[in-house]
């Protein structure tokens, strides 16, 4: 079964600082990966997905996040932390075959400091 | 082009009471999946469905139900509702399976 783990379930950095938030995931065959951010009370926003082909995809927002195979993993980052880019984020993994639907980690809710 | 609407955005219920949520795809999409979002388990994938059909069920007792109609629109249902049901729910459209999920702004369900 499909599994995703978000290091920290809590992230805070200042304002202009590099934002990294962790993923990885246990999987058979790469699958897709997705990342989300939510909002207080609201519903979950698709910042940048991977699928196939370049591994570094660029998202919304100026957020970017590579697949790296070996590491299993898909790590969110953003050069430099706004204050409204505070909000929860969460990793998502959808199998490569089948039907089964996405697949969320806990989620990392990312503060910054001013 | 129009999100993920779902309706009401808020909702109160009493311990017993069942609850019928709503939820209405991006023009053009099947698949239509429901999330329950609490404090202590996070994002619980409850059910999809495709082209009205339940594809996938998560791990919620049968008080949980859904269904989807012709026009892809989608309802949930909870019966003999009971504190523990208080969440967020979302609903997620996708045009085809495993693609990338749209989400509504959600249901807030609080259970009194």
């Amino acid at each position: 079964a499909q599994s995703v783990t978000q290091l920290g379930s809590h992230v805070s950095v200042s304002e202009g600082a590099l934002v990294l938030l962790r993923c990885n995931y246990s999987s058979s065959v790469p699958p897709y990966l997705f990342w989300y951010v939510q909002y207080p009370n609201q519903g979950l926003q698709l910042l940048l997905k991977y699928t196939t082909g370049a591994t570094l995809v660029k998202g919304i927002n100026g957020f970017e996040a590579e697949f790296k195979k070996s590491e299993t993993s898909f790590h969110l980052t953003k050069p430099s932390a706004h204050m409204s880019d505070a909000a929860e984020y969460f990793c998502a993994v959808s199998p490569n075959s089948g039907n089964t639907p996405l697949v969320f980690g806990k989620g990392t809710r990312l503060s910054v400091i001013a | 082009k129009a999100g993920v609407t779902q309706t009401p955005r808020y909702l109160i219920k009493t311990r017993g009471q069942q609850v019928t949520l709503s939820c209405s795809p991006i023009s053009g999409h099947r698949s239509v999946s429901w999330y329950q979002q609490t404090p202590g388990q996070g994002l619980q994938f409850l059910f999809e469905y495709f082209s009205e059909t339940q594809r996938n069920k998560g791990n919620f007792p049968g008080r949980f139900s859904g269904r989807q109609f012709s026009n892809s629109r989608s309802e949930m249902n909870v019966s003999t509702l009971e504190l523990g049901d208080s969440a967020l729910y979302l609903c997620a459209s996708s045009p085809v399976v495993r693609t990338e999920a749209f989400f509504g702004q959600g249901t807030r369900l609080t259970v009194v």
